[in-house]
């Protein structure tokens, strides 16, 4: 049962405008969501997380939207640029289950 | 800092046989957790190892097991292959247990089981 949701495998924008990485979950005990980027032969970095008691995170820019009642993150890249060309993870966690939950990843190209 | 080492970066393997995956994490970083890269499932948990205890564990057969050393180096292994296990394995080491935003990632071994 796959409790975090990348339904969109792959993502293609233009320089300069905005990306939009999308991620559901089922579990409603999850009270803080991170978002990792991954290149090619290299461990995924933490980008940005936030917690359940927010809606918005924003740091430079990358924001991370959050919508509880629809079980539902996203996080915006703008504006896109071709270095941010990497797969993107969503991940939850919740203190009693103590565990990071990865979505399937999405790998997003923005194209000069 | 030198970063989170994963050692051997690539390992081919055929089925039935064990595997033995180490991780050394960043020097001071007490914890250390594994994860299974696969094209359809993304990364997922395998186990969490703090202070030598494993702290907790994902859904994983009982084929898959690790361990933690007295200087936070962790090993993983894997027996009796089968053909699925062939992915990526992550370890990733942070300060202490539930530290995520330090939660720093190794490149990975790329594991192959023919």
């Amino acid at each position: 049962d796959q409790q975090v949701k990348q339904n969109s495998p792959s993502l293609s924008v233009q320089e300069g405008r905005i990306s939009i990485l999308n991620c559901d979950y089922t579990n409603s005990m999850f009270d803080y969501f991170l978002w990792y980027k991954k290149y090619p032969a290299e461990g995924p970095t933490f980008l940005i997380s936030i917690s359940s008691i927010k809606d918005k995170n924003e740091d430079g820019r990358f924001t991370v939207f959050l919508n509880k009642s629809a079980k539902h993150l996203s996080l915006h890249i703008v504006p896109s640029q071709p270095g941010d060309s990497a797969v993107y993870f969503c991940a939850a966690f919740y203190n009693q289950g103590g565990k990071l939950i990865f979505g399937q990843g999405t790998e997003l190209s923005v194209k000069p | 800092k030198a970063g989170v080492t994963q050692t051997p970066r690539y390992l081919i393997k055929t089925r039935g046989q064990q595997v033995t995956l180490s991780c050394s994490p960043i020097s001071g970083h007490r914890s250390v957790s594994w994860y299974q890269q696969t094209p359809g499932q993304g990364l997922q948990f395998l186990f969490e190892y703090f202070s030598e205890t494993q702290r907790n564990k994902g859904n994983f057969p009982g084929r898959f097991s690790g361990r933690q050393f007295s200087n936070s180096r962790s090993e993983m292994n894997v027996s009796t292959l089968e053909l699925g296990d062939s992915a990526l394995y992550l370890c990733a080491s942070s300060l202490g247990h539930a530290q995520l935003e330090t939660q720093y990632f190794g490149p990975g071994t790329r594991l192959l089981v023919l």
